[in-house]
């Protein structure tokens, strides 16, 4: 069974800050992870995707990596901004085109 | 604007009722899903359907059916409604497998 964890839960930052967000899976058949944003009462927003091939997707400000081996991804943000408080989800899709997404991390990126 | 929209946005409802919940997409994608997102923010996938093909999530008890009329929707049906359903539910497609999934605003549904 495919178990995703984000860590941390909770991360609060001052403006500017790069930071990285964790993301760990139990079970390296994958066929790929997606980083999605949520904002508080709305849908999520795909932010990258990365194919099991991969190493890495970038997208503006934003980098996501991919250690299918290991089990791990990363997504990196540059220069954060209050705009990027929100709730970050990882997940990764499996055969059955089921998606198992972590517990996410709540990011508030302070002025 | 080409979205993913769900009907409706709210749902408060007695234990026992039957109720459908909406989704519509006008994005041309061939693959459409259902997911529950519970009270600690868990977001688990219930169904995925593509092409007529329905892949059910072993965990989903058989109160919840989706229902696809033609490629541009799949509505939920949940019969016999209990307390433990109240969660956000919410919609998404896909242009086919291992594709981006762009995700409706959602559906929150309370249970009394």
């Amino acid at each position: 069974k495919q178990e995703v964890t984000q860590i941390p839960a909770a991360l609060s930052v001052p403006e500017g800050e790069n930071l990285v967000l964790n993301c760990s899976f139990t079970d390296s058949a994958i066929y790929n992870l997606q980083w999605f944003r949520q904002d508080p009462g709305k849908g999520l927003t795909s932010l990258l995707l990365i194919q099991s091939s991969q190493r890495e997707q970038t997208s503006g400000r934003l980098n996501a990596s991919l250690d299918k081996s290991s089990g791990r991804s990363t997504l990196y943000i540059a220069a954060s901004q209050p705009g990027d408080s929100a709730t970050y989800l990882c997940a990764v899709e499996r055969a059955g085109n089921m998606l198992t997404f972590g517990g996410g991390t709540r990011l508030m990126v302070k002025p | 604007d080409t979205a993913v929209s769900q009907t409706p946005k709210y749902l408060v409802t007695q234990m026992g009722n039957d109720k459908s919940i909406k989704c519509e997409q006008n994005l041309g994608h061939d693959t459409m899903y259902w997911y529950k997102q519970d009270s600690k923010k868990f977001l688990k996938i219930m169904f995925s359907y593509n092409n007529k093909e329905l892949i059910i999530n072993e965990t989903v008890p058989n109160r919840f059916s989706p229902k696809s009329p033609d490629k541009a929707h799949l509505n939920l049906h949940i019969n016999s409604l209990e307390l433990g359903d109240s969660a956000v539910y919410f919609c998404a497609s896909s242009p086919g497998y291992q594709e981006t999934q762009y995700f409706g605003p959602g559906t929150r549904l309370l249970v009394l």
